[in-house]
């Protein structure tokens, strides 16, 4: 069964800093998507990655996808105390969409 | 457009009953797929169905069931609910295979 492992599991980062969140998987696969979660809520798209070298930056997150590495970032710059959540990647296989085990940001101010 | 929608938002229930789940999905999503997010647990998946197909299950007992209207919508069943049971549930829709997944606001079911 694939695997897919974010890593850190827990975020707690300054507002300004600058972190990177990771998103390693075991299969080959050439579409990646990240989502948020609020506490509470559903799953919010942030990203489609769907080819190797793929990069999508939207205000303070960008995100990139290597699929040699089967490595995905999500990249954070310069945090803000609204970016605090729970981001999901997950990796699409064409059969199933298989999430990785989130990562819980919190943004101290 | 209106997004993804679930019913009911809340939903208890006793140990041995029967659960059922409701989904819509956005309009022109032919796929729809079920997951459950227990607590601490991350989502996993349930099923996927397409035009009206069940076209994959995760790794979860019979118990656990659905299906997929003509109209596109699905129902989540759950028999003989154990207490395990109890989680958010979330159904997601997309326009195809390789699209990406819309969510819905979830279903919280509690098992007392």
């Amino acid at each position: 069964e694939l695997k897919v492992e974010q890593n850190p599991l827990f975020l707690s980062m300054q507002e300004g800093k600058n972190y990177t969140i990771y998103c390693n998987y075991s299969t080959t696969s050439d579409r990646l998507y990240w989502y948020r979660q609020d506490p509470g809520k559903s799953l919010e798209s942030l990203f489609v990655l769907l080819s190797n070298g793929a990069v999508k930056q939207e205000g303070r997150l960008m995100a990139s996808l290597d699929t040699k590495a089967r490595l995905s970032t999500l990249h954070i710059t310069a945090a803000v105390h609204d970016l605090s959540a729970t981001y999901f990647c997950a990796v699409d296989t064409g059969n199933q969409f298989y999430f990785g085990t989130g990562t819980s940001l919190t943004v101290i101010p | 457009e209106a997004g993804v929608t679930q019913s009911p938002t809340h939903l208890i229930k006793t140990r041995g009953q029967q659960a059922t789940l409701r989904c819509s999905p956005i309009s022109g999503h032919t796929s729809v797929y079920w997951y459950q997010q227990a607590l601490g647990l991350g989502l996993q998946f349930l099923l996927w169905y397409d035009e009206g197909e069940e076209r994959n299950r995760g790794n979860f007992p019979p118990r656990f069931s659905g299906r997929q209207f003509p109209n596109y919508s699905s129902e989540l069943n759950v028999n003989a609910l154990e207490l395990e049971d109890s989680a958010l549930y979330l159904c997601a829709s997309s326009r195809a295979v390789g699209q990406p997944q819309h969510f819905g606001d979830g279903t919280r079911l509690s098992i007392l």
